[in-house]
């Protein structure tokens, strides 16, 4: 059965700071991995999708690796500001279940300006 | 409007209620999806649509009554729920089935079970 974890739960950072959140999952079985991001009370917006077969994506600030033999993707921040400030969530949908997204628990993030 | 939509937007229900919430998608996707969002806890998926046929039930308790009249709209019906129901309900969709491409969420429905 997979298992989604991020770490850590919360995290404060000044402005201007470059970041990492870390996502693992238990089972390497994937289609791949994908970051959202989530403004309270609201919906998810997708950031990133990292197939199976990828080890990174880019868009902007944002880069997000995929690492399926340790079972971990990290989500790096260059550069952050206040907006971006939001809760992180990564999700992995196992094969052969077909559009079941395993999502974390988020990491909930603020940057101080 | 685009993307995908839902309403209401707020809900604030007794037990022995009967309420609906609607999501519609104008992206052309043909799968759609509903999920639950409680405090402190990870999203959870609790119906899977792909052209209109139910494809997952993830162990719902049957006061939560799903209906997809066809792939743009999706609905769920709620009847007797329980306070511990309340929570953030998120509908999603997405183009392929099963994963391959990324899905796109709604804003949500903040439910709260008086």
């Amino acid at each position: 059965k997979q298992e989604v974890t991020q770490i850590p739960a919360a995290l404060s950072v000044p402005e201007g700071e470059n970041l990492v959140l870390n996502c693992s999952f238990t089972d390497s079985a994937i289609y791949n991995l994908q970051w959202f991001r989530q403004d309270p009370g609201k919906g998810l917006t997708s950031l990133l999708l990292i197939q199976s077969s990828q080890r990174e994506q880019t868009s902007g600030r944002l880069n997000a690796s995929l690492d399926k033999s340790s079972g971990r993707s990290t989500l790096y921040i260059a550069a952050s500001q206040p907006g971006d400030s939001a809760t992180y969530l990564c999700a992995a949908p196992p094969y052969n279940q077909g559009g079941k997204l395993i999502f974390g628990q988020g990491t909930e993030l603020s940057v101080k300006p | 409007e685009t993307g995908v939509t839902q309403t209401p937007r707020h809900l604030v229900m007794g037990m022995t209620n009967k309420k609906s919430l609607k999501c519609e998608q104008h992206l052309g996707h043909n799968a759609m999806y509903w999920y639950k969002q409680s405090a402190k806890k990870p999203l959870e998926l609790m119906f899977v649509y792909n052209f209109k046929e139910q494809t997952e039930n993830n162990s719902v308790p049957s006061r939560f009554s799903p209906e997809c009249p066809n792939s743009s709209h999706l609905f769920l019906h709620l009847h007797t729920l329980q306070p511990e129901d309340s929570a953030l309900y998120l509908c999603a969709s997405s183009s392929p089935p099963g994963g391959l491409d990324t899905q796109y969420f709604g804003p949500g429905t903040r439910l709260t079970v008086l």
